[in-house]
């Protein structure tokens, strides 16, 4: 079984512009969350939906937006970028919104904002 | 709000001695507790997991950890490093309870990076 996907693998950018990020969930899983890991940090939450709804958002400014599709497929967008952007993004996909669902984690996507 | 705080950015140990990487939570419900590794250019894999139950819990590769609420620690333990056990290790939270806005997501500590030495 396919795990969860998330393309691109790496991605570079100037500031300013805007950037989407990818992600496809295990089959059957309805929840998707995403974090920023900034070199040398933990992974810090930025959105999670659940059944194409926004259930949690994280400490982010408002550049940052993402939805669910009918497919449980996900999308973030980042506009005007900052070189603070620079990131490695994860998806992570989990069979439920709920505390005790196990979250599986994406290879992520490597943001690079010159 | 919850936090967690692993001691110890860096952690170098020999092959085959015992690995001990320190994670606390600070949380006046106890959450859920997870460690993950994570292996360069790659994404988090779970190692284990404390939800309810038996508060020793163990995992892959042969790591354990141990819930104890009245330390409000989650160590993560292997009793034999080896070479392929470098890598970095994320202790996280989340809350147990459902109440909106911050359903299901995970807090992390700032990470643990392992050095195996021959």
């Amino acid at each position: 079984d396919a795990g969860v996907t998330q393309s691109p693998t790496h991605l570079i950018k100037t500031r300013g512009q805007h950037v989407t990020l990818r992600c496809s969930p295990i089959s059957g899983h309805k929840s998707v969350s995403w974090y920023q890991q900034v070199l040398g940090q933990g992974p810090q939450f930025i959105f999670q939906y659940y059944e194409k709804e926004e259930r949690g958002r994280g400490n982010f400014p408002d550049r940052f937006s993402a939805r669910q599709f009918p497919n449980y497929s996900s999308e973030l967008n980042v506009n005007a970028l900052l070189l603070g952007d620079s990131a490695l993004y994860l998806c992570a996909s989990s069979l439920g919104g709920g505390g005790g669902n196990e979250q599986f984690f994406g290879p992520g996507t490597r943001l690079t904002v010159l | 709000a919850q936090s967690v705080t692993q001691l110890g950015s860096h952690v170098s140990v020999s092959e085959g001695a015992l690995v001990l990487l320190r994670c606390n939570y600070s949380s006046s419900v106890p959450p859920y507790l997870f460690w993950y590794v994570q292996y360069p250019n790659q994404g988090l894999q779970l190692l284990l997991k404390y939800t309810t139950g038996a508060t020793l819990v163990k995992g892959i590769n042969g790591f354990e950890a141990e819930f104890k609420k009245s330390e409000t620690s989650f160590h993560l333990t292997k009793p034999s490093a080896h070479m392929s056990d470098a890598a970095e290790y994320f202790c996280a939270v989340r809350d147990p309870f459902y109440y909106g806005g911050s359903q299901g997501n995970l807090i992390f500590g700032k990470g643990t990076k392992l050095s195996v030495k021959p």
